[in-house]
């Protein structure tokens, strides 16, 4: 596609429930990052892939919080057992190389709210 | 690790006047730094970048950042303001892992633009 895409945009989850945020990246994009947003604040380092290998997941913040990207290309991310602190805007963004002056391209976010 | 701060989480100024938000970072070796804007529901877009050479970087719509190594600088200015600028800011640091170009965030400045 054009841009990064993520689906859905919007997420209400019971706390307790389990989610899947999915995100496709610009075809041919070798690296593919995950950010969450909280609100009122900057988007903070989740993890990273370089193809489907996941070279930095330092950011994660719990082991509730899971990432895949199993041929390359689509990235999956899934939380566990929601909690109210998970709710945040979820980035994905992705770049043609890892090399470190290459720009990012971000999606428009999923939203998700945990009651 | 690397770190950015963001003077100024709302910055608010009348059209047409100069536009300057600011933003220090604290890196242990040579930076690459971003200005992202994001407007409301939408993911980040890169404004412009500073790698390596010229210090004055100009990017999309009118903006330009001059990064000052001795003041631990990267200020963003746009001579005149649009009320189409009126958006969510965001000043970022690469901090290369040697597995990918993973991006730190300011806490962002919110621009509002007055008639």
């Amino acid at each position: 596609g054009a841009g990064v895409s993520q689906s859905p945009r919007y997420k209400v989850a019971k706390r307790g429930q389990d989610v899947a945020l999915r995100c496709d990246p610009i075809s041919g994009h070798v690296s593919l990052f995950w950010y969450q947003q909280a609100l009122g604040q900057g988007p903070e380092f989740l993890t990273y892939f370089q193809n489907e290998a996941q070279l930095d997941k330092s950011g994660l913040p719990s082991d509730r919080f899971f990432a895949e990207r199993p041929e390359g290309s689509v990235s999956t991310l899934k939380i566990q057992r929601t909690q109210q602190e998970d709710s945040a805007v979820y980035l994905c963004a992705s770049s043609f190389t890892g090399e470190t002056n290459t720009e990012a391209f971000f999606g428009q976010g999923t939203r998700l709210t945990v009651v | 690790a690397q770190s950015v701060t963001q003077l100024g989480s709302h910055v608010s100024v009348s059209e047409g006047a100069l536009v300057l938000l600011r933003c220090n970072y604290s890196s242990s070796v040579p930076p690459y730094l971003f200005w992202y804007v994001q407007y409301p529901n939408q993911g980040l877009q890169l404004l412009l970048k500073y790698t390596t050479g010229a210090t004055l970087v100009k990017g999309i719509n009118g903006f330009e950042a001059e990064f000052k190594k001795s003041e631990t600088s990267f200020h963003l200015t746009k001579p005149s303001a649009h009320m189409s600028d009126a958006a969510e800011y965001f000043c970022a640091v690469t901090e290369f892992t040697g597995g990918g170009n993973k991006l730190t965030f300011g806490t962002g400045t919110q621009l509002k633009v007055e008639l």
